[in-house]
């Protein structure tokens, strides 16, 4: 099984400053990659799949990019909106076995 | 637009079965796969497994191979989670979420069902 492993577990930052989120893959995921927010009592959402595609809607202060197997959503300059739970999540295994990082909890500062 | 609409909370005990809806609506059924995740207290996002309405074929996580059925009715558009043997750490919110291809990332999600498991 492919296990995703993100870090940081919590990340504190201040309205309008930058936040970067990071992922790892215990092995080789190409670009099957997706981000997703969560916000309390809310499901997940769609915010950036293979790597760096941001979804329908999705505001452009969020980005995605990869070096190997090394993931990073950033976030550019955060809005009081985005203080949520962010998971990433890889889809490269066939037969599929979807895995999913442990999430970071972006809190406000 | 697309829309997952799942069924109410449950309530189960130890070793019980429990089975969860997903109505689907706003694209025909066949054309995405439903997948099925859990999220348990504290913890992070697990995916259970999916099926392909248009076939009814199914690929399940191998944590969960044994205690998961997935079926779909294409009649009234609705797929369906069934788990059985619970255990505590099934108490958990589980969701429905769809995917063009079974490779790929998750499009839509319903509002989620919370299965707890008591005694």
């Amino acid at each position: 099984e492919i296990v995703m492993t993100q870090s940081p577990a919590t990340l504190s930052v201040s309205p309008g400053e930058r936040a970067t989120l990071s992922c790892r893959a215990s092995q080789n995921v190409g670009s099957r990659l997706a981000w997703y927010q969560q916000k309390p009592g809310q499901a997940p959402r769609l915010l950036i799949f293979d790597t760096s595609n941001r979804a329908t809607g999705v505001a452009a202060r969020f980005s995605g990019s990869a070096s190997g197997t090394e993931f990073t959503l950033t976030i550019s300059s955060l809005q009081p909106e985005d203080f949520a739970v962010y998971y990433c999540q890889q889809y490269n295994d066939w037969p599929p076995q979807h895995t999913f990082g442990q999430g970071t909890k972006l809190e406000i500062k | 637009q697309v829309q997952l609409v799942q069924s109410g909370a449950e309530v189960k005990k130890p070793g019980a079965s429990v089975k969860v809806s997903c109505k689907a609506s706003g694209y025909t059924f066949t054309t995405y796969y439903i997948h099925w995740v859990r999220l348990a207290p504290g913890q992070g996002l697990d995916w259970v497994g999916c099926i392909n309405p248009a076939s009814g074929g199914t690929n399940y996580a191998h944590k969960f191979q044994g205690r998961v059925t997935m079926t779909s009715d294409t009649s009234v558009t609705t797929a369906y989670m069934d788990l059985s043997s619970l255990r505590s750490d099934d108490t958990a919110m589980f969701y429905c979420a769809t995917s063009v291809l079974p490779r790929t990332h998750f499009d839509y999600w319903g509002q989620g069902t919370q299965v707890t498991v008591s005694s």
